[in-house]
């Protein structure tokens, strides 16, 4: 397994600003995602982020709101700029654990955007 | 793309009953088939999963079964305690291919003691 930390844990925010998250890895994994779990609802992918490459965006999600940073195999950030309440949500990363098919994520970030 | 639906969305059942939750998936290239059990202020937990190539795997009071003809999966917890209350997800991917998880809508299980 992987153990993963995310900070801040919590956060509330004026709309218009932008918060970065961080995500640390007590290993070195290839692959990281960042999710999105709206109040009440399941979790869905925001992007892929590789070591080395840029990150890939699923349907519905741009980099200049979402700009994504993988300097290295146990860290990532996932930035929320120019937010709105609508951005509201519990922010997740994970991580495929290395040499096999689980993915383990973080205990999130709650943002309020007020 | 992948679609995953899941069934029910809230489950109560007395302590020491079964509780199954089943989901249906909808690309049939999809090979790995996880669950995750998320408490309230909590990151997702991995709680068990199965490989497309695996009907059935049991670990301890959890098992999981899969048909891959007829594209359904489903959770099965024995003996629940209070503690097992939680919301429960199901998710599909394709290993290296992406590995990116379609989550199913989530079951949230209440335990009467």
């Amino acid at each position: 397994s992987a153990v993963i930390s995310q900070k801040p844990s919590r956060d509330i925010c004026q709309r218009g600003t932008s918060l970065t998250i961080q995500c640390q890895v007590d290993s070195q994994v290839t692959m990281m995602f960042w999710y999105r779990q709206q109040p009440g609802q399941s979790l869905t992918l925001i992007a892929t982020a590789n070591q080395g490459s840029e990150a890939t965006y699923e349907s519905g999600f741009v980099i200049d709101k979402f700009p994504i940073s993988r300097p290295n195999l146990t860290f990532s950030t996932l930035t929320v700029s120019n937010m709105s309440p609508e951005d509201s949500s519990i922010y997740l990363c994970s991580v495929l654990a290395g040499g096999t098919y689980e993915q383990y994520f973080g205990p999130g970030t709650r943002l309020t955007v007020t | 793309g992948e679609n995953v639906e899941q069934h029910p969305s809230t489950l109560s059942v007395q302590e020491g009953d079964s509780a199954v939750i089943k989901c249906t998936y909808s690309d049939s290239a999809s090979n790995y088939f996880p669950w995750y059990k998320q408490e309230l202020g909590k990151g997702p937990q991995l709680i068990i999963d199965i490989r497309s190539n695996v009907g059935e795997k049991k670990d301890q009071r959890i098992a999981v079964t899969l048909n891959k003809t007829a594209k359904h999966f489903s959770l099965h917890i024995t003996e629940t305690q209070p503690e097992d209350s939680a919301v429960y997800f199901c998710a599909a991917s394709i290993h290296n291919a992406g590995n990116m998880l379609t989550f199913g809508g989530g079951t949230r299980l209440m335990v009467k003691p």
